[in-house]
């Protein structure tokens, strides 16, 4: 079964509202998040680590105030779109290591349309 | 040039074929590799892990690392309609921060 649960697993919203997704770690803790951001038929592209009680640390290029992250406990970090537009449409990907960094485990993406 | 080199495909195969999809790779410090499957809107899939070189099976996957080469393989016995996905490589040192190939997309054809 899914170790990393990621919600909403779709969202579409209005421009110009913010839109937050949600990552979980099921049965294991994950001091370390990264989020990932996908256009069709394309690879994966990192956008921010997310660690544990402290800030993120962001890719080149991603806005930090357009992109918040927050990795409040071992078990959840979260990515909020502030004031969403239509070109931030794509499909967003969390994902964690498991087993020191062993194996990395990944979400079931969220797809964001926005409007 | 890419430190991760995956062959974007698309690569087209009959029902029941054998598959072999590749990647090669730059940094000599890379120690762990993975392979990945991934279906259309939805999240990588974890298929094969292995650290070391050689070849490592599970099921109708053989997984194939060749340290001195740079290179490695993954390979799908008897493969199936289901099979039909975008696979990604990857790869890492003794860190966190895992490289990925750009993936190559499998169609096998009933």
């Amino acid at each position: 079964g899914a170790v990393v649960s990621q919600h909403p697993s779709r969202v579409i919203c209005k421009s110009g509202t913010s839109v937050k997704i949600e990552c979980r770690s099921l049965d294991f803790q994950a001091t370390t998040m990264f989020w990932y951001r996908q256009f069709p038929k394309q690879s994966l592209m990192l956008m921010a680590t997310s660690n544990e009680g402290s800030k993120a640390t962001y890719e080149q290029g991603v806005e930090k105030d357009k992109f918040l992250i927050n990795h409040a406990s071992l078990t959840l970090s979260t990515l909020t779109v502030t004031s969403a537009h239509p070109e931030d449409s794509s499909f967003y990907i969390c994902s964690a290591w498991r087993g020191g960094n062993e194996k990395l485990f990944f979400g079931s993406g969220t797809q964001l349309s926005v409007l | 040039q890419k430190e991760v080199e995956q062959d974007p495909g698309p690569l087209s195969v009959p029902e029941g074929a054998i598959v072999s999809l590749n990647c090669t790779y730059s940094n000599s410090a890379f120690q762990y590799f993975m392979w990945y499957r991934q279906y259309s809107r939805k999240g990588p899939e974890l298929l094969m892990y292995t650290y070391s070189s050689g070849n490592k099976e599970d099921g109708r996957f053989t997984a194939q690392v060749d340290k001195s080469s740079k290179y490695i393989s993954l390979f799908i016995r008897d493969s199936q309609p289901s099979d039909s996905a975008t696979y990604l490589c990857a790869m890492k040192n003794a860190g966190n921060m895992l490289t990925f190939g750009g993936g190559t997309r499998l169609m096998v054809k009933p």
